[in-house]
């Protein structure tokens, strides 16, 4: 079945710090989702992207549909303490758009 | 504008047993999806409900089942409970046709003893 590969699994940073991270899959995907995930809360919407070679900003957040619609990357620029969480990539199956399909997670730490 | 609830958020049960989880979705949405996140993974789709019936399904057995009502609520139920069921049970609610942006509740966390 399709699966989304996120990397890096977690990665530790210094407040003010930009950080970066991608979404890849062996197939296509048409819409691609970034959600961020708190603890003891379910996800939340951060950026969606519909067309391939879009670029879409949201506060200091930027994500990108690569172009061969096989990958995403999610872009925080100067970060701070509330951005930590894990940040999950997403998109439709193939099979149906009701089901979306997920990443594992890019667990973000802010070193104090 | 009330957003996603579920009830109970927290709950333990044995091997065998059955749970219902309840969700309402938010307000102005007739689209409810639930997802099983287990530790340190991604969720993983169970099924979705639009106007009462099921209108697709992941890859989890027929012990999983659900309903909606007219008010857009809904429910899991988890039959013959088994202790890889341990997980965190999110519940979503979405326009129709925008089944990507989802609105999630917080999650019952269920543990299977």
């Amino acid at each position: 079945g399709q699966q989304l590969n996120q990397s890096p699994q977690s990665m530790f940073i210094q407040e003010g710090e930009d950080v970066s991270m991608n979404c890849t899959s062996s197939s296509i995907f048409n819409t691609w989702l970034w959600y961020k995930q708190e603890p003891g809360e379910g996800p939340v919407l951060l950026i969606a992207l519909y067309k391939a070679g879009e670029l879409t900003s949201n506060g200091r957040l930027t994500a990108q549909f690569g172009i061969t619609r096989k990958d995403s990357f999610l872009n925080i620029s100067a970060s701070i303490p509330s951005d930590v969480g894990i940040y999950f990539c997403a998109g439709p199956g193939m099979d149906s758009n009701y089901q979306l399909i997920w990443g594992a997670g890019t667990k973000l730490i802010i070193k104090p | 504008e009330t957003g996603v609830t579920q009830s109970p958020t927290h709950l333990i049960k044995t091997r065998g047993q059955q749970v219902t989880l309840r969700c309402s979705s938010q307000s102005g949405h007739n689209t409810v999806s639930w997802y099983q996140q287990a530790l340190g993974q991604g969720p993983q789709f169970i099924f979705q409900y639009y106007r009462e019936e099921e209108n697709g399904r992941g890859n989890f057995p027929p012990r999983f089942s659900g309903l909606q009502f007219p008010n857009y609520s809904s429910e899991l139920n988890v039959n013959a409970l088994e202790l890889d069921d341990s997980a965190l049970y999110l519940c979503a609610s979405s326009l129709p046709h925008r089944t990507g942006e989802l609105f999630f509740g917080e999650g019952s966390r269920l543990t299977v003893l």
